[in-house]
Order: C-alpha cells, then sequence, then structure tokens
C-alpha cells in the first residue's frame, strides 16, 4: 500500500536551476495539493487540483508551476530556483465530492530541497 | 483570514501521563478541523477529522473535541507512551474562500520519557 509517493526525496540544487518534483498516488483520489513547511511557518499550500484537468493557486504559488498529468499524478516545477524556495515539499491526496473535501488529506514523505 | 494557533508549541511528559494539546482557530466558519502526527523527517499522518457538526471523535487512546462557537479543539492523549512523542498538527478547512485549503497551526511538539 504506496499511498502517496514523492521523488526525489532529498535535492540540492544551484541558484537558477529548474527541476520538477513529482508526486503519484494509487487510492484513486481526485484532489491533490501540494505545500511547503518552513520552521516557523508550518505548512502553506502552494497549488492544489481538486480534479484532473483542473489547478488552482493555493497561498504561496510565485515561483512555481503545477501539472495534473493524470488522475494519479502531479507535478511542481521551480523554473528558477531560488535560495527562498529551500524547503520541504509535501504533496497530499484526499477525494472530494459535491464541491468540497470531507475525506483527510494524505500526504507522502516529502523532498528535501536546498537552493544554494 | 483564518488563522490557527496551537499551545503549547512544545510539551514533555512522563510515560503514563493524561495530556491535552489545544488548538483556535479565528474564524469559526469551518467545515472540518483534522489532527495530524508528525514525525522527524516523515509526512503528515491523519489521526482524527471531526466535521462541523460533530462535537468529537475518538481513535483508541486519542478523543478530539470540538467548539466551533469559541474556535477551539482540543486533542486528548490517554496514558501516554513514548511512541507518541511527534509533532501534533490541527488544521483547519474553511468554509469560505476556497473549500480546498487547509490552514495549519505550527504544532506541539511532544515528549512521552520512559
Amino acid at each position: 500500500n504506496a499511498g502517496v509517493t514523492q521523488t526525489p526525496k532529498f535535492q540540492v540544487l544551484k541558484t537558477g536551476q529548474s527541476m520538477t518534483l513529482q508526486c503519484a498516488q494509487d487510492m484513486n483520489h481526485n484532489s491533490m495539493y501540494w505545500y511547503r513547511q518552513d520552521p516557523g511557518m508550518g505548512l502553506r499550500l502552494i497549488y492544489y487540483s481538486a480534479s484532473e484537468g483542473t489547478t488552482d493557486k493555493g497561498e504561496v504559488p510565485n515561483g512555481y508551476n503545477v501539472s495534473r498529468l493524470n488522475k494519479r499524478e502531479f507535478s511542481l516545477r521551480l523554473e528558477s530556483a531560488a535560495p527562498s524556495q529551500t524547503s520541504v515539499y509535501f504533496c497530499a491526496s484526499s477525494f472530494s465530492s459535491a464541491g468540497f473535501a470531507v475525506q483527510p488529506q494524505h500526504f507522502g514523505d516529502g523532498t528535501r530541497l536546498s537552493i544554494l | 483570514k483564518q488563522e490557527v494557533t496551537q499551545i503549547p508549541a512544545a510539551l514533555s511528559v512522563p510515560e503514563g501521563e493524561n495530556l491535552v494539546l489545544n488548538c483556535s482557530f479565528t474564524d469559526s466558519a469551518i467545515y472540518n478541523l483534522q489532527w495530524f502526527r508528525q514525525d522527524p523527517g516523515k509526512g503528515l499522518t491523519s489521526l482524527l477529522l471531526i466535521q462541523s457538526s460533530q462535537r468529537e471523535q475518538t481513535s483508541g487512546r486519542l478523543n478530539a473535541s470540538l467548539d466551533k462557537s469559541s474556535g477551539r479543539s482540543t486533542l486528548y492523549i490517554a496514558a501516554s507512551q513514548p511512541g507518541d512523542s511527534a509533532t501534533y498538527l490541527c488544521a483547519v478547512r474553511s468554509s469560505g474562500g476556497s473549500n480546498y485549503k487547509l490552514t495549519f497551526g505550527k504544532g506541539t511538539l511532544l515528549t512521552v520519557n520512559p
């Protein structure tokens, strides 16, 4: 039972480099989310995808893009990495119905990203 | 804007003690409130989810209560064990604006000493 799988687990980038964080879930959830977790800031929503084919900005979307590739996969891209994007990134998924999510969100183990 | 506060930020107790973790939120218009556990270097594990119409939820030694009108929730852990040591996070889903957004507190770091 894999749940939510994130790759890579760790990554070090130089300022200006680009990369894509991958996320896949095997629970047939329709909604997926990307968060970042920073010390003293808690978790903040970057982007979410309520259902396949839709994406929306969260609280801190600047500097990021997302793609909902299919129902299982939701990727997060940093086009030009900046030191301020050093963080731990979490992907989550949940089942949503009737326009609002009532089921618990399930989280991956995170990607630890350092930007030098 | 919804804000979630968790008190205390850290708590250390001896094994076997019953304890309460607190969570407060500023906007009482919520769909639900969720308690999570996070172990070091790991993701979040959902513990309990309370819908806005519910007063409490129980799972094993855990009991979460919700008082929506006062903007408060508590997580009660009975007979604590060293394995309960982790960071506990609460998150609320507000009914205004984007109803997919969870607003998280900063967590309570719990240490249970053998």
